[in-house]
């Protein structure tokens, strides 16, 4: 199946820095890259998705960037509140297998 | 309707009882999913339905069984389980691609207990 790396997997930012969340991917055919945020004890939920067809995609203070060649893609929050304080998983699905990264545990502190 | 239901939040069985997980969902998805997740580590998935037929089983074994008995239903029966299936049991849904993968919305999922 897909093998999908992240790093890092814990990281630690002040209030109002910034943060980037790194994934590479193994199957080319993959072309959907989706970020999931799951708060403890709560359910994964998407937060910015991108196509193989574009290179970067912003949402507010979120964005994500493609590299097809090199096969990786970044999250990037800007601006970090402790609201930001979650696991973030990347995911590069392939005929409908969802593989997920190992996750990143976010931590922004006041 | 834009969310995906599971029952019950939390589940304590024996390791010779039979239960039944469920999951519903209304918004007309086509694909549905179950996944199973240990803490600290990502959503594993275990099985996919396609128009309710069952597509792609992750080698889950046989105590694990589901069902998908309409395009707006998902069931998960256990039996035999063992402690080591102790998890969070997440189900999910998706419209099925035309042309690409689409987003997949989570269930709050089941947090089963196997004693």
């Amino acid at each position: 199946g897909e093998n999908v790396e992240q790093h890092p997997s814990t990281l630690s930012v002040q209030e109002g820095d910034s943060a980037v969340i790194k994934c590479t991917y193994s199957d080319s055919a993959s072309n959907y890259f989706p970020w999931y945020k799951q708060e403890l004890g709560k359910r994964p939920q998407l937060i910015i998705d991108i196509r193989s067809n574009v290179g970067e995609k912003k949402d507010q203070r979120i964005a994500v960037t493609l590299n097809k060649t090199a096969k990786h893609f970044s999250l990037h929050i800007t601006e970090t509140q402790p609201e930001d304080s979650a696991v973030y998983f990347c995911a590069a699905p392939n005929f409908n297998k969802f593989y997920f990264g190992s996750g990143t545990k976010l931590n922004v502190k006041p | 309707d834009t969310e995906v239901t599971q029952t019950p939040k939390h589940l304590v069985m024996g390791m010779t009882n039979k239960k039944s997980l469920k999951c519903e969902q209304h918004m007309g998805h086509r694909a549905m999913y179950w996944y199973k997740q240990k803490a600290k580590k990502p959503p594993e998935l275990m099985f996919v339905y396609s128009y309710e037929k069952l597509s792609i089983n992750e080698s889950v074994p046989s105590r694990f069984s589901p069902e998908c008995p309409n395009s707006s239903l998902l069931n998960l029966h256990l039996h035999a389980l063992q402690p080591e299936d102790s998890a969070l049991y997440l189900c999910a849904s998706s419209q099925l691609p035309s042309g690409g993968i689409n987003e997949q919305f989570f269930g709050p999922g089941t947090r089963l207990t196997v004693l």
